[in-house]
C-alpha cells in the first residue's frame, strides 16, 4: 500500500544552523514526490517537486530536496535556517488511487525555531 | 503563478446552518480541485475530489449529503456544509490542480468553521 512517512514528529533547531527533515515513501511506481509548507491558520505553499531527471531539486526559500530511490526517501533540506521558517512540513506522493490522481500525505512535522 | 482563493476564511454560525465556501483558481484553470479536512495538529484529510463539469468523488466516510460539492466550471468549486453541527467545526483547505497528473496542488488558505 502507499504511504508516506515522516518520522519526526518536531524538530528544533537553532537560527542560522542547517535544516533536515526526512520523509520516506512506499510506492510501487516511480513516485511524483512533494513538499509542502503550511504556517498556522494559513493554507500549503508548494516548496518543490520532483518528476524525474536530476535527483536534487531546487525549491523556494532556498529549500531543496533530494531523492534517493534506492532508501526510499525524499529529504528536505537548508543549509541555514531563519525564524521565518518556523512552521508545519508536509512530505507528499502522487498516487493514482480510485481512478482519482491524488496525493497522499505524510503526518508533518513542525519546525521550531531556537533564537 | 497558480493562486487559488478560499473564501471566507472564517465563519462563526449557528447549529443547523449550512454554510458554503468557494475556492477559486485565480489564474489557471483547474480541472480539478481537492476539498480537504485538518483537524488540530494533524495531516490533511482528503474529503472528495472534484473533475470540473462531473460529480465528485467522495472518500470512504464522507457524507455526500452533508457535504455537497459542486464544480460547475474550471476556476470555481464550492464546498456546501448543509445542516451544520458543532462536529463540523474544523479547518478545511481546498487545492485546484491543472490538467496533467503530475501537476502539483495549489492550495486556497483554507476556511476555519465554527459551528456553536
Amino acid at each position: 500500500a502507499q504511504s508516506v512517512t515522516q518520522p519526526d514528529i518536531h524538530i528544533t533547531v537553532s537560527e542560522g544552523a542547517s535544516l533536515e527533515l526526512r520523509c520516506n515513501y512506499s510506492y510501487g511506481a516511480t513516485p511524483y514526490l512533494f513538499w509542502y509548507v503550511q504556517s498556522p491558520g494559513q493554507g500549503l505553499q508548494l516548496l518543490l517537486k520532483y518528476f524525474s531527471g536530476d535527483t536534487l531539486v531546487q525549491g523556494i526559500k532556498g529549500f531543496e530536496a533530494e531523492f534517493k530511490r534506492s532508501q526510499s526517501s525524499f529529504n528536505l533540506r537548508k543549509p541555514s535556517v531563519h525564524w521565518s521558517d518556523a512552521a508545519e512540513y508536509f512530505c507528499a506522493v502522487g498516487a493514482l488511487l480510485n481512478s482519482n490522481y491524488q496525493l497522499i500525505w505524510g503526518a508533518g512535522t513542525k519546525l521550531i525555531i531556537k533564537p | 503563478g497558480a493562486v487559488v482563493s478560499q473564501h471566507p476564511s472564517r465563519v462563526i454560525c449557528k447549529s443547523g446552518t449550512s454554510v458554503k465556501i468557494e475556492c477559486r483558481s485565480l489564474d489557471f484553470q483547474a480541472t480539478t480541485m481537492f476539498w480537504y479536512r485538518q483537524f488540530p495538529k494533524k495531516s490533511l484529510m482528503l474529503m472528495a475530489t472534484s473533475n470540473e463539469g462531473s460529480k465528485a468523488t467522495y472518500e470512504q466516510g464522507v457524507e455526500k449529503d452533508k457535504f455537497l460539492i459542486n464544480h460547475a466550471s474550471l476556476t470555481l468549486s464550492t464546498l456546501t456544509v448543509t445542516s451544520a453541527h458543532p462536529e463540523d467545526s474544523s479547518f478545511y483547505i481546498c487545492s485546484a490542480r491543472r490538467q496533467g497528473s503530475n501537476q502539483p496542488q495549489h492550495f486556497g488558505d483554507g476556511t476555519r468553521l465554527s459551528i456553536l
